[in-house]
């Protein structure tokens, strides 16, 4: 299985300020996705982080809010733009890994806070 | 798109007992349903998966049923044991399309009790 290092763990923001979230992976991936998963609730993708072109959004999600950067096949940044006390969240990247397709591994996530 | 219903949200069992999850999909071009478990302040791990050329797969105390036609899955632990209780997602994809992210159920709580 893929190794997953995201970065930071977890943060206190101030309203209106960004934050940028690292995803680094120990080997080349097809498909990295970023999912957001809000206090006691299921998982729901933001968007599929795909190399040399834009990010493909899931139906809720902007760019503009959510800015996705892929520069190669082992490292992405989700964006969280313009922060609000409703972006206060779990943002977890998987990757599509190993030899069989769709097998998704998780990072470990990070605890985003908004005051 | 995809839609994925999971129940019982929640479910208590006593150590030792069984317990069952199930799940119904929407999109029959989905043939790939993965099952996590997540717990408390943890990232989802994979547990088990079945792919829709099988109707079943088992891996000591966990196993998994796909039914194709009425498009439902099942997640089935026995002798359940306290480190068991967690939150399980079951999830489906398909490997045929371009989308090939993961649409989670709302996920069961499950608690083991000693």
């Amino acid at each position: 299985s893929a190794v997953i290092s995201q970065k930071p763990s977890r943060d206190i923001c101030q309203r209106g300020t960004s934050l940028t979230i690292q995803c680094q992976v120990d080997s080349q991936v097809t498909m990295m996705f970023w999912y957001r998963q809000q206090p006691g609730q299921s998982l729901t993708l933001i968007a599929t982080a795909n190399q040399g072109s834009e990010a493909t959004y899931e139906s809720g999600f902007v760019i503009d809010k959510f800015p996705i950067s892929r520069p190669n096949l082992t490292f992405s940044t989700l964006t969280v733009s313009n922060m609000s006390p409703e972006d206060s969240s779990i943002y977890l990247c998987s990757v599509e890994g190993g030899i069989a397709k769709n097998i998704q591994y998780f990072g470990a996530g990070t605890r985003l806070s908004v005051l | 798109g995809e839609n994925v219903e999971q129940h019982p949200s929640t479910l208590s069992v006593q150590e030792g007992d069984s317990a069952v999850i199930k799940c119904t999909y929407s999109d029959s071009a989905s043939n790939y349903f993965p099952w996590y478990k997540q717990e408390l302040g943890k990232r989802p791990q994979l547990i088990i998966d079945i792919r829709s050329n099988v109707g079943e797969k088992k891996d000591q105390r966990i196993a998994v049923t796909l039914n194709k036609t009425a498009k439902h899955f099942s997640l089935h632990i026995t002798e359940t044991q306290p480190e068991d209780s967690a939150v399980y997602f079951c999830a489906a994809t398909s490997s045929h399309t371009g989308r090939r992210a993961l649409t989670f159920g709302s996920g069961t709580r499950l608690q083991v009790q000693p």
